[in-house]
C-alpha cells in the first residue's frame, strides 16, 4: 500500500465550480501535512500547509482528519488558472527531513 | 527569490554510460534533494543532503550516488545508467529549520535509450 493515495482524477470542472481532493496516508505518526501544486512541464511548489484545525488562505481550504488519516483540499470558485497537479505531501515523524509524495490529481478547470 | 537551477533541461543518453546531474541553489540552503518523478508514482526520493559531505540514502537509492562538496551544489551520479532510469529528475533544497517547504529546480528530462 502506497504511504500517501490521491484520487489521479482527472477533474475537469467548469469555471466557477468547487472542487474538492482527498488524500489519504498510511502513517498514523505523520505529523506534518502539505498540499503542493504543480503545472504543466513545472516543478511542484507549496500551496499550502494544512493544520489540525484546518486553514484557509483566499479560495483554498484544507482539512485534517487525524482519526481517519484523510487530508482535504477545497477550491471554491475555480479559476482557469486553477489549472494544475495537486499534491498531497506527508512528513512522518521518523524522518526530519523528508517529505513523501502522492502521485497528485490533476485538474483541468474549463471555460 | 529561492532560485534552484539544474544542468540541463533534457538529456539523452546511452545505456552503460556514467550520468551527471548537477543542482545548485543560490539560497544558502542547509538541504538539499534528488527526487524522481514518473506517473503514477509520484516523486520518489533518491538520496539528501544536509549538510556539505554529508548524504542519506532515500526511498530508491540503487543504481544512483551523490556528491556534496559545496553547499550549493549537489550532484546525483548514474554510474550505469540504464533503461529503467529514464525519468524527469527534480532537485529540490530546503532550509535546516524549515523541514517543510521544499524548492525545487525545473527538473532534467533524463531518456536512456
Amino acid at each position: 500500500r502506497k504511504e500517501v493515495e490521491q484520487d489521479p482524477g482527472p477533474f475537469n470542472v467548469p469555471e466557477g465550480a468547487t472542487v474538492a481532493f482527498n488524500c489519504t496516508y498510511s502513517n498514523s505518526a505523520s505529523q506534518s501535512f502539505f498540499w503542493y501544486r504543480q503545472d504543466c512541464r513545472k516543478e511542484p511548489k507549496l500551496l499550502m500547509s494544512v493544520y489540525s484545525s484546518g486553514n484557509e488562505d483566499g479560495r483554498f481550504t484544507a482539512q485534517l482528519n487525524r482519526a481517519s488519516q484523510y487530508i482535504s483540499l477545497l477550491i471554491r470558485d475555480s479559476k482557469l488558472s486553477d489549472s494544475a497537479t495537486y499534491l498531497c505531501v506527508v512528513r512522518s515523524s521518523g524522518s526530519a527531513r523528508q517529505l513523501t509524495f502522492g502521485s497528485g490529481t490533476q485538474l483541468t478547470v474549463l471555460p | 527569490d529561492v532560485k534552484v537551477t539544474q544542468s540541463s533541461r533534457y538529456l539523452v543518453k546511452r545505456t552503460g554510460e556514467k550520468v551527471f546531474l548537477e543542482c545548485v541553489q543560490d539560497m544558502d540552503h542547509e538541504n538539499m534533494f534528488w527526487y524522481r518523478q514518473d506517473p503514477g508514482l509520484g516523486l520518489r526520493l533518491i538520496y539528501f543532503s544536509y549538510d556539505v559531505k554529508m548524504k542519506e540514502k532515500g526511498d530508491i537509492p540503487e543504481g544512483y550516488s551523490v556528491s556534496r562538496e559545496k553547499k550549493e551544489r549537489f550532484s546525483l551520479i548514474l554510474e550505469s545508467a540504464s533503461t529503467n532510469q529514464t525519468s524527469m529528475y527534480l532537485c529540490a533544497s530546503s532550509w535546516r529549520g524549515s523541514i517543510n517547504e521544499q524548492f525545487f529546480g525545473p527538473g532534467t528530462r533524463l531518456t536512456v535509450l
